[in-house]
């Protein structure tokens, strides 16, 4: 699986947008790009994924740019309960691969 | 949606005995689970790749006689940390993929806080 970068930490404030960057410049044609988050002392959540087209549900969008080398993942209102680590993953989906966390950002939502 | 359940969320043992933590896929089928470990303010790091009939895919480094994984049946997978030792303290997750979800990620449990003193 493609390798992925993101920085360590941002802050946001609580009804603004969040917008997280990852890099993923090695990623290959039948790769996808997932959004997972951890919110302290739990387990990984879903939250969104997408090939090439951007992508939204009831958690966020996911802005993939056209040559696929880097994403964003926006969170639109951000509350104080996306506090959390969140990880850019580059997979392909036919595979039964493994999932590879990279060390993700940090968000932290303040008041 | 795919549910994945983690028993225990915690659990303190004493050293050199052994503990067993349960993962369990709840609404869907999973050949294959994932176990993984995760230290303080650091990322998840995955142990090994439990397959449901057969043995256990384990990554570099560790060690199979000490972390046993069992995937006797398409819905629970375990794992047994044997004559833990206070080094082992750690957080570890599971995780299923349900494939009747097509190109969806990985569910994960809500993972098994070990100490052990």
């Amino acid at each position: 699986d493609a390798k992925t970068t993101q920085p360590p930490s941002m802050d946001c404030a609580e009804g603004r947008a969040a917008n997280l960057p990852c890099n993923h410049s090695t990623i290959s044609g039948n790769e996808y790009v997932y959004w997972y988050r951890q919110i302290h002392s739990q387990g990984p959540q879903y939250i969104i994924h997408g090939l090439k087209n951007n992508e939204t549900n009831e958690m966020a969008s996911l802005i993939i740019t056209e040559d696929r080398k880097s994403s964003t993942l926006i969170l639109p209102h951000a509350t104080l309960r996306d506090t959390a680590v969140y990880y850019c993953i580059v997979r392909d989906p036919g595979t039964a691969s493994k999932l590879t966390f990279g060390t993700g950002t940090r968000l932290q939502v303040t008041l | 949606g795919a549910v994945v359940s983690q028993h225990p969320s915690w659990v303190i043992c004493k050293s050199g005995t052994s503990v067993k933590i349960e993962c369990r896929s709840l609404d869907f089928q999973a050949t294959t689970m994932f176990w993984y470990r995760q230290f303080p303010k650091q990322s998840l790091m995955l142990m090994a790749t439990s397959n449901e009939g057969s043995k256990a895919t384990y990554e570099q480094g560790v060690e199979k006689d000490k972390f046993l994984i069992n995937h006797a049946s398409l819905t629970l997978s375990t794992l047994t940390v044997t004559s833990a030792h206070p080094e082992d303290s750690s957080f570890y997750i599971c995780s299923a993929r349900d494939l009747g979800r097509g190109n969806y990620g990985y569910t994960f449990g809500s993972g098994t806080r070990l100490t052990v003193v």
